[in-house]
């Protein structure tokens, strides 16, 4: 099974600075047709997940552009160019190249410093 | 706009079935594949289970092989997770989900299995 790796777990922001998580994964995500199958999702407290980020760097439909996702191969991040009050929660990567099963990464809570 | 209603939760002895239900709208049913996924109290996120969207196809995450089935009516568009032989570690919000990528997520439906 593929281990997705994330860090930090916990993020300390200050509003209206950027921040930025990790995400590792034990074995490469490029699938062999060429695509690269991660995905972000944003958990805010008391509501279910969102999907953010697909295939490493598409926004979903609706997603502020503050939001972006790059890396490749087994490396990746999503960045938050200012981050909003809004944007408190858990954030989860997820790999869909190498299943069953599908593997989420460990979480990484983003709250106010 | 696409909606995900699950439904069935419960409290549940160990070793006892529930089934959970996820009413889909909003969208072709029958053109995608569903997913299952689960979060205990306090934890992360864990799949548990997806199908093709005609059924040919269905996947299981191991701790739940031989316990639960996944299957689908794509003539009511509803996904369903029949569950058997519960465990406490079976406690959950089980969430349903449009497609392997998850890109639409239902409120979630909350199994209790106490230990």
């Amino acid at each position: 099974d593929v281990v997705m790796t994330q860090s930090p777990l916990s993020l300390p922001v200050t509003l209206g600075q950027p921040a930025s998580i990790s995400c590792r994964s034990s074995q490469s995500l490029v699938h062999s047709n060429g695509n690269t199958y991660l995905n972000w999702f944003q958990q805010r407290p008391g509501q279910s997940p969102r999907r953010l980020i697909f295939e490493v760097s598409k926004r979903d439909s609706g997603v502020p552009d503050r939001f972006s996702g790059s890396g490749s191969g087994t490396d990746f991040t999503l960045k938050i160019s200012r981050v909003e009050a809004e944007d408190i929660g858990v954030y989860y990567c997820m790999q869909g190249t190498h299943w069953p099963p599908w593997t989420f990464g460990q979480g990484t809570k983003v709250e106010i410093k | 706009e696409v909606h995900l209603v699950e439904s069935g939760g419960g409290l549940v002895q160990p070793g006892g079935s529930l089934r959970l239900s996820c009413a889909a709208s909003g969208f072709t049913f029958s053109n995608y594949w569903m997913t299952w996924v689960r979060q205990a109290p306090g934890k992360g996120l864990e799949w548990v289970a997806n199908i093709r969207h005609d059924g040919s196809e269905k996947y299981y995450v191991d701790s739940v092989k031989g316990r639960f089935t996944i299957s689908r009516d794509n003539a009511k568009n509803s996904l369903y997770l029949q569950m058997n032989s519960l465990r406490a570690e079976d406690t959950a919000i089980y969430y349903c989900g449009r497609a392997r990528g998850m890109e639409v997520w239902g409120k979630g439906t909350t199994v209790t299995v106490p230990s």
